[in-house]
């Protein structure tokens, strides 16, 4: 079965506080995503992850990709209350006739506090 | 990267009604998806949108609940047929670009 496990789904933190959120898949794939969403919005793409060992820094956002673990991790440095939102990990599958869709993570709500 | 515009963004709808949630992407591109989002959810695939064929639908997802056109490679429209309160939910729709998957504003639909 076909698995993306997120977490922690819900995060608290201090402005300027450090944190790691993760994501472990069950199988073989090409490509990995991160998106934000905010409240009533639709999804904010972040970054994607195509090859082993990648890593891509957006502001205070930093994804990286472990093919071999099947993780990847998206870390947060020095959060400010602007970076409140759910994120999303998604892993790109090709299986049977659906190719090129995504699955989905349940998110991790992250709450930046003053 | 694709832009997509998906409407309407709302809609509040009558049980056994049926509503039509329109895609247009401003490029064109081969695969075209639909996903739904519970309140408080994360995403569910419903179907992929094929350009000259029948949607490929994912389990629990029948195409008379949820038929999908394809008509061209920058448009897609999904139905949501027959409705009732458990259909609430958000409606997205997405498209593939090279490695990117771009998703449209959704559509938030009620159904009393």
């Amino acid at each position: 079965e076909l698995k993306v496990e997120q977490n922690p789904l819900f995060l608290s933190m201090q402005e300027g506080k450090n944190y790691t959120i993760y994501c472990n898949y069950s199988t073989t794939s090409d490509r990995l995503y991160w998106y934000r969403q905010d409240p009533g919005k639709s999804l904010e793409s972040l970054f994607v992850l195509l090859s082993n060992g990648a890593v891509k820094q957006e502001g205070r956002l930093m994804a990286s990709l472990d093919t071999k673990a099947r993780l990847s991790t998206l870390h947060i440095t020095a959060a400010v209350h602007d970076l409140s939102a759910t994120y999303f990990c998604a892993v790109g599958f090709n299986y049977g006739g659906s190719q090129g869709n995504l699955i989905f993570g349940k998110g991790t709500k992250l709450s930046v506090k003053p | 990267s694709a832009v997509i515009s998906q409407k309407p963004s709302r809609d509040i709808c009558q049980r056994g009604t049926s509503l039509t949630i329109q895609c247009q992407v401003d490029s064109q591109v081969t695969m075209m998806f639909w996903y739904r989002q519970q309140p408080g959810q994360s995403l569910t695939l419903i179907a992929t949108a094929n350009q000259g064929s029948e949607a490929t639908y994912e389990s629990g997802f029948v195409i008379d609940k949820f038929p999908i056109s394809r008509p061209n490679l920058t448009f897609s429209t999904l139905t949501v047929s027959n409705m009732s309160p458990e259909d609430s939910s958000i409606y997205l729709c997405s498209a593939r670009q090279g490695p990117g998957a771009f998703f449209g504003q959704g559509t938030r639909l009620t159904v009393v």
